[in-house]
């Protein structure tokens, strides 16, 4: 079993599409995260939930807006795409707020046409 | 805010060769963590180091932290071409920061 699960691995879309990225871990953790890898590879986060609650909602377009209907789900849906929301995008997990290991998921490569 | 650098951001060696990758945080830490990410691969954790001075080993890679937990660096003894990848520190300050990375080409 996949312990951070996010579906899909690849998105193609044109501009202005709304779409959505699933993920979903089996490991029990309480905090999850949305992070964007750019062309550049840096790691930037994106927003952090801890047991449903959001806790980092860093500098991000609110055409990006994470929902999380129960502590091992964490989805993300983004309006009106943008060509600059090209990326990878990764989910992951941890135990607990920035400590212990994170687990990440095997990514969501969108790339906006 | 806090921020992590790394250095170098690209290191090209031969199989053989050592490698060092330092990573500097603006601010003090908690904890910092490394992950290593394959090509075309998701961040794996490596290990997480806490204490003052710290320095902890895994076979050919030996981490340590700074005495003023700011900095920390990865050193890997006489690499091989399964170490090629992308090696990121991440540090905990009032949240998880990812360094910039550092990618390493291994070449024979």
């Amino acid at each position: 079993d996949t312990a951070v699960s996010q579906t899909p691995k690849y998105l193609v879309t044109q501009m202005g599409n709304d779409k959505s990225i699933k993920c979903e871990q089996n490991l029990g953790h309480d905090t999850m995260y949305w992070y964007k890898q750019d062309s550049k590879k840096f790691l930037k986060i994106m927003f952090s939930y801890n047991n449903k609650e959001l806790i980092i909602n860093e500098t991000v377009p609110n055409r990006f807006s994470p929902k999380s209907p129960d502590k091992a789900h964490l989805n993300l849906h983004i309006n009106s795409l943008e060509l600059g929301d090209s990326a990878v995008y990764f989910c992951a997990s941890s135990q607990a707020k920035g400590l212990g290991e994170a687990f990440f998921g095997q990514g969501t490569r969108l790339t906006v046409v | 805010g806090q921020q992590v650098m790394q250095i170098p951001q690209y290191q090209h060696v031969q199989e053989g060769e050592d490698f060092t990758t330092y990573c500097n945080s603006s601010t003090t830490l908690s904890n910092i963590q490394w992950y290593k990410q394959r090509p075309g691969g998701h961040p794996v954790f490596l290990i997480q180091l806490v204490k003052s001075g710290e320095v902890k080993k895994q076979k050919r890679l030996t981490f340590q932290f700074g005495e003023a937990k700011k900095n920390s660096s990865l050193h890997i003894t006489a690499t091989q071409t399964t170490d090629v990848g992308t090696y990121f520190c991440a540090g905990t300050a009032s949240k998880l920061t990812f360094g910039t990375g550092t990618r390493l080409q291994v070449t024979l």
